[in-house]
């Protein structure tokens, strides 16, 4: 079993363009989160997917959206980079809400 | 609004020592409490799950405590040994918010 697997690893961004992160976990999870992590602000909660076909705004959910492509893929969606959106970017699922969450290696952010 | 709180940020303790972590919330209506591993450059590892109606949890060398009273949770390591150097991160889940709080995080250097 991969787990939670995040693609890419790094990317760097003008500001202004789009990009997507993907998101796929393959332990039949069914809730889904989006997370960012930033020096001296802890992990703060972007979305989350309770279950396939639901989701929900989290505590930063401004200048992203979020797509629940199925019960295993999960997509983060920046349509305007900011710079303010640098960050390192996890996803996380469990098999229901406030259960054991595991979570992918991460995608390095950096917006110029 | 739910806080988490982790002191001290940083800590350096000798090879063999015991020692313990501190997590502290400021609303005790909480559902559960995880404790989490995060490696450098890596993405986050649960530990343990303490559920609100129990008091401790044991995995190995590690131990967690929860006092939803006093709105503190503690992370006892035995032993401790260079490989358990890490940030160690507490995260929160809210009765009735199905999203967890994380706190900054301590991050442990165990010296050889």
């Amino acid at each position: 079993n991969a787990g939670v697997t995040q693609t890419p690893k790094f990317q760097v961004l003008k500001t202004g363009q789009s990009m997507t992160l993907q998101c796929a976990q393959d332990m039949n999870h069914n809730s889904m989160y989006w997370y960012r992590q930033d020096p001296g602000m802890g992990l703060r909660l972007i979305y989350y997917s309770a279950s396939e076909g639901t989701t929900d705004k989290g505590e930063v959910p401004n200048g992203y959206n979020v797509s629940r492509l199925n019960k295993r893929e999960f997509s983060l969606r920046l349509e305007s980079a900011a710079p303010s959106q640098t960050s390192v970017y996890f996803c996380a699922s469990s098999e229901h809400q406030q259960e054991t969450q595991y979570f992918g290696p991460g995608t390095r952010l950096l917006v110029l | 609004k739910q806080e988490v709180t982790q002191i001290p940020a940083a800590l350096s303790v000798p090879e063999g020592e015991n020692l313990v972590l501190n997590c502290s919330f400021t609303d005790s209506a909480i559902y559960n409490l995880q404790w989490f591993r995060q490696d450098p450059g890596k993405g986050l590892t649960s530990l343990l799950l303490i559920q609100s109606s129990q008091r401790e949890q044991t995995s190995g060398r590690l131990n967690a405590s929860l006092d939803k009273s006093s709105g503190r949770s503690t992370l006892y390591i035995a032993a401790s040994q260079p490989g358990d150097s890490a940030t160690y991160l507490c995260a929160v889940s809210t009765s009735g918010t199905y999203k967890y709080i994380f706190g900054t995080g301590t991050r442990l250097k165990v010296l050889a």
